[in-house]
């Protein structure tokens, strides 16, 4: 298995209140990505990194920020957290081939 | 726009049949295309992958098909067993035009094998 962990793996937090989620990973992989998985979409690109300090928006990039400041860390910011962002949050990472290989998930309830 | 599209939410088959899980896709540009596999509350795991370049690609007891002129591939899965009970996902990417290696998913199938 990849060695990818992420945390925390549970939080709940209240509208409008900051959240950092995040990716580690032990492969020196130099792809990250985050996704969210909810009922009826499957999962949806949030953000996605291509190097240190390289990264761009995905599908559904609206009220989040990411962050890449290793090759080991991805960090996934909800700036002012809403309700509509209560979803399991997945990092998945790749050296470049087209499988890319996914952490344990976070689930984020936001009241 | 659901570019990727699992159009049966759920599937139930009996323990030693066939499951066969279908997938559609819209962009032309996609030239490679993945089944992940998910059990509940852990993280998709890669399956099985094929290039647009071949029409089957088979890995034990699981075999995509892919028909690029239906814009269609499934998954077989033979014989099915209990432990396969999981949701998939199907997935694309414009591997070899693209430079970011995204992913493109099915909003997933639901597969429950009887015993």
């Amino acid at each position: 298995d990849a060695g990818i962990t992420q945390s925390p793996r549970h939080k709940v937090t209240e509208t409008g209140t900051p959240v950092t989620l995040r990716c580690h990973q032990t492969e020196n992989h130099r792809y990250m990505y985050w996704y969210r998985q909810d009922p009826g979409h499957g999962l949806r690109l949030i953000h996605y990194s291509y190097g240190v300090k390289d990264t761009d928006k995905g599908e559904v990039s609206d009220g989040y920020s990411v962050s890449r400041s290793k090759t080991e860390d991805f960090l996934l910011t909800l700036e002012s957290a809403t309700s509509s962002q209560t979803s399991v949050y997945f990092c998945a990472i790749t050296d470049g081939r087209v499988e890319q290989y996914f952490g344990p998930g976070t689930r984020l309830t936001v009241t | 726009d659901q570019q990727v599209k699992q159009n049966s939410p759920s599937l139930s088959v009996q323990e030693g049949r066939i499951s066969i899980l279908n997938c559609d896709y819209t962009n032309s540009m996609f030239d490679y295309f993945l089944w992940y596999k998910k059990y509940p509350a852990e993280g998709p795991t890669f399956l099985i992958s094929i290039s647009s370049i071949k029409d089957k690609n088979e890995d034990g007891r699981f075999t995509v098909f892919l028909n690029k002129s239906a814009k269609h591939l499934s998954l077989h899965i033979v014989p099915s067993q209990p432990g396969d009970s999981a949701v998939y996902f199907c997935a694309a990417s414009d591997y070899y035009g693209g430079a970011t290696n995204k992913l493109i998913f099915g909003t997933g199938t639901l597969l429950a094998v009887q015993p």
